[in-house]
């Protein structure tokens, strides 16, 4: 059974950092690309990173290229995001999903975690 | 940038058939997943690959993909089918994976 949990969620002034961590189980983590996708309150899905499964490719969305950063841990099965320079409208809750196996699509979703930029 | 377009809203009454539509440029040649997402819970997904069911999607969900719309069909609508559906593709040219701006479900 495929579990993903998000942790590392808060409040964050703008301009400072905050790092989220998924913690994956249930499957092999170190052949799966996995995704971050985020929301805004009241609004939609909105992608943000992809790593593949042996962290050699990476993609982002352009409004946080150069200010977030997705990496993995696959001895620790560990899936981070580390977000610098943040502003309000990065403020959403964050999901950490797991590659359906083909790098095209999420197949599993975490629950989330809120982040909220906010001075 | 590659762009999906979907309705805002879509209401039915309990039993008959939904219709959700994403559009998108040559939408045909790629590959369109649909997620289910209910108030305050993730997304789930329920058809892949344009017509292809995850063996927890009930069969009264089905998928199509033609020209520049893809289209999710929901039979039969129950009270708990209402939720937002999205549509989801990657797009190669620019290695980004793109979502519709969603469709609220409303069962009347």
């Amino acid at each position: 059974q495929v579990h993903l949990v998000e942790t590392g969620g808060g409040v964050v002034q703008p301009g400072r950092s905050l790092r989220l961590s998924c913690e994956a189980s249930g499957f092999n983590f170190s052949e799966n690309a996995m995704y971050w996708v985020r929301q805004s309150p009241g609004k939609g899905l909105d992608w943000v990173a992809t790593i593949f499964h042996d962290g050699r490719r990476i993609f982002y969305t352009d409004s946080v290229r150069g200010r977030f950063t997705i990496s993995r841990d696959n001895s620790r099965n560990t899936l981070y995001l580390r977000m610098a320079n943040l502003r309000s409208d990065d403020t959403a809750v964050y999901y950490c999903a797991k590659d359906a196996g083909y790098v095209q699509f999420p197949d599993f979703w975490g629950q989330g975690a809120l982040v909220t930029v906010s001075s | 940038s590659y762009v999906l377009t979907q309705p805002p809203s879509v209401s039915v009454a309990p039993g008959q058939t939904a219709t959700f539509t994403c559009g998108g440029d040559n939408i045909e040649s790629k590959s369109v997943q649909w997620y289910q997402q209910k108030p305050g819970h993730a997304p789930l997904l329920v058809v892949y690959d344009d017509d292809d069911r995850p063996s927890w999607t009930p069969e009264r969900f089905s998928g199509s993909n033609s020209g520049n719309m893809a289209t999710l069909s929901i039979n039969r609508v129950e009270v708990g089918d209402e939720a937002d559906y999205y549509c989801q593709v990657w797009h190669t040219d620019s290695d980004i994976w793109k979502f519709g701006g969603g469709t609220k479900l409303t069962v009347l």
